[in-house]
């Protein structure tokens, strides 16, 4: 099964910071990867697919990019309502995997 | 919109059979654009696919469950379900439903969206 493995793995920024979370893949995987976000509580929310494709309804301070086996998701000018766990998921290889997850917490 | 909910026991006892069922609103599970998985997460812990079902009855398991894990789906009822035998301790879970994206680029399985709000399940005797 391809890894995803995410740094890092917890961070610590403010409101209006702008925030940059990693995923790497243990072998290429095109563009298959979607990234979400999970609040306390709540279900993972899809906020890019195809790598760096927005879902409808994201804010546009969301964006992903990469290829290959090196993804990022960014968050341009964090928000409050922004802080939660982002997990990577990619879906070019059986089984479907999701990297470890990436907690923003305020500081 | 389209929404899904998981029902089923909250308590499972170590080596019994967990069931659960997410039923499907808003839409039809007999659209062909999409699979349906069952997706669970650990206490504190990280996402894990669990498998997937076509409304034909086409399935895809983790390889890592896949002896234990039964996914079926009634579309006279607009559900599906997962079954898993032999639980223990480390089946104890928060499990989801979910639509997942199929035959984008002739990739069966893609990304999922939208998710049910999760269900506990805690084994224990």
């Amino acid at each position: 099964a391809i890894q995803l493995t995410q740094s890092p793995s917890s961070l610590s920024a403010s409101v209006g910071d702008r925030v940059t979370i990693t995923c790497r893949a243990s072998q290429g995987i095109s563009s298959a990867l979607a990234w979400y976000q999970q609040k306390p509580g709540k279900a993972p929310k899809l906020l890019i697919y195809d790598a760096s494709s927005l879902e409808s309804g994201v804010p546009s301070r969301f964006s992903g990019s990469g290829s290959g086996t090196d993804f990022t998701l960014t968050i341009s000018s964090l928000q409050p309502e922004d802080f939660a766990t982002y997990y990577c998921q990619q879906f070019n290889n059986y089984p479907v995997t999701f990297g470890g997850g990436t907690k923003v917490e305020i500081k | 919109q389209l929404q899904l909910q998981e029902s089923g026991p909250g308590l499972v006892k170590p080596s019994e059979t967990l069931s659960l069922t997410c039923t499907v609103s808003g839409g039809s599970i007999s659209s062909s654009s999409y699979y349906w998985g069952w997706i669970r997460q650990p206490p504190g812990k990280g996402l894990e696919w669990i498998g997937s079902i076509y409304y034909s009855g086409s399935t895809y398991y983790n390889p890592s469950l896949k002896s234990r894990v039964t996914i079926s789906v009634d579309t006279s009822k607009n559900q599906f379900s997962l079954k898993l035998s032999s639980v223990t301790a480390a089946d104890t879970a928060v499990y989801y439903c979910a639509r997942c994206i199929t035959m984008v680029r002739g990739v069966i399985l893609n990304w999922f969206d939208p998710w049910g709000q999760g269900t506990l399940v805690t084994v224990s005797s």
